[in-house]
């Protein structure tokens, strides 16, 4: 099974920048690595997705380690609007969510 | 604001029932898969349906099965109700299955 490793929580201050770091040692060649955030009562909202390279939309970026082994989301301004919870996913045929990391921003 | 909506929003069960729960999803989209989410924990997926076919499942019971349509949306059915069931299923779809998934706001069921 793809698993993902990350933290559990992070503190970010507010119009800081923030590196969500994501551990997926297991990952195989196919799997595309995906970003979700979550707020309380909704729906997971996609944030970015990549398969080798680094990608950059206007939400985030999203650094691929050479080996695949790990990713890390970068949101380069926090607002408070940004404080949910940020899932890292390995996507083929299947889905796998971890715990997530439940990120506060400090005003 | 996606385009997938899922029916009902609520709904309470007896333990032993069986339910259907339903998603419709965005235009364009021939992917559909399937979430339990327990108070507090991540989603859990439970299946995707690919053009009307079952191409990936997590590790659920074969009592959660589903459906596909021919205009891609989708249903979950689960029989034989168990307390544990008790949870927010989300929906998701998308137009592959390693492309970005848009996902509903869930059916939030409660089994008693």
């Amino acid at each position: 099974d793809a698993k993902t490793t990350q933290p559990n929580s992070m503190e970010s201050n507010e119009e800081e920048p923030v590196h969500l770091p994501c551990n997926h040692s297991t990952i195989s060649g196919t799997d595309y690595i995906h970003w979700y955030r979550q707020l309380p009562s909704q729906g997971p909202e996609y944030v970015i997705h990549g398969l080798t390279s680094n990608v950059n939309n206007r939400m985030a970026s999203l650094a691929i380690a050479e080996d695949r082994k790990s990713s890390t989301l970068i949101l380069h301004r926090a607002t408070l609007r940004d404080a949910a919870v940020y899932y890292c996913i390995l996507r083929g045929n299947q889905f796998y969510f971890g715990t997530g990391t439940s990120l506060t921003v400090i005003p | 604001e996606t385009g997938v909506t899922q029916s009902p929003t609520h709904l309470i069960k007896t333990r032993g029932q069986q339910v259907t729960l339903r998603c419709s999803s965005q235009s364009g989209h021939n992917t559909v898969s399937w979430y339990q989410q327990a108070l507090g924990q991540g989603p859990q997926f439970i299946f995707q349906y690919y053009r009307e076919e079952e191409n990936g499942r997590g590790n659920f019971p074969p009592r959660f099965s589903g459906l596909q349509f021919p205009n891609y949306s989708s249903e979950l059915n689960v029989n034989a109700l168990e307390l544990d069931d008790s949870a927010l299923y989300l929906c998701a779809s998308s137009q592959a299955s390693n492309t970005e998934a848009f996902f509903g706001q869930g059916t939030r069921l409660t089994v008693v």
